[in-house]
């Protein structure tokens, strides 16, 4: 079982610019969430996508937003980048379901916007 | 809405020693509550979750946790630390099933542990 895994692991940026960082879950789960970390910080929720569809969303802008695929793979995008979104991104999956409570992370992108 | 707080943002104890890590919660109801341990450059991995069971929920590698409702408290312990603990380790909090924040995780600030030989 391969886990959680994203790509690409190191990403630099020019402000301005957009991005898109990727997540595959781990086998046999079907929801995915997206973290931001910043240095020092807990990470925070960006949004959660199952069934293809946007389901909860945190406290981040419309410069933030995300896909999920039919395989259940995932992308996030970043437009308009800003100094402020230097981050460590992290990707986690779960399987929906009342028991299946537990996320597994990935290892993360970390995204430098010079 | 949920939050979480750990008190103390960095923690240093002797190899062999108690490891305590402090997080109070804030919730309407009984949440989720979940440790979490991050080595450096790395994700999270989870040590250990309550979700309604038993209120003293063993984890990986002898850490434990114990949630108090009245204390709103999920304090996490190891009887004896070993070099290997020393990482940051983060409380974490989610809604129930059912709930407009079920399935997203709360983070507090985290913990650093450091394990002096």
């Amino acid at each position: 079982d391969a886990g959680v895994t994203q790509s690409p692991t190191h990403l630099i940026k020019t402000r301005g610019q957009q991005v898109t960082l990727r997540c595959s879950p781990k086998s046999g789960h079907d929801t995915v969430s997206w973290y931001q970390q910043a240095l020092g910080q807990g990470p925070q929720f960006i949004f959660q996508y199952y069934e293809e569809e946007e389901r909860q969303r945190g406290n981040f802008p419309d410069r933030f937003s995300g896909h999920q695929f039919p395989n259940y793979s995932s992308e996030l995008n970043v437009n308009a980048l800003l100094l402020g979104d230097s981050a460590l991104y992290l990707c986690a999956s779960r399987r929906q379901g009342y028991e299946n409570t537990e996320a597994f992370f990935g290892q993360g992108t970390r995204l430098t916007v010079v | 809405a949920q939050s979480v707080t750990q008190l103390g943002s960095h923690v240093s104890v002797s190899e062999g020693a108690l490891v305590l890590l402090r997080c109070n919660y804030s919730s309407s109801v009984p949440p989720y509550l979940f440790w979490y341990v991050q080595y450096p450059n790395q994700g999270l991995q989870l040590l250990l979750k309550y979700t309604s069971a038993a209120t003293l929920v063993k984890g990986i590698n002898d850490f434990e946790a114990e949630f108090k409702k009245s204390e709103t408290s999920f304090h996490l312990t190891k009887p004896s630390a070993h070099m290997s603990d020393a990482a940051e380790y983060f409380c974490a909090v989610s809604g129930k099933a059912g709930g407009t924040s079920y399935g997203k995780l709360t983070f507090g600030q985290g913990t650093i542990l450091t394990v002096h030989p």
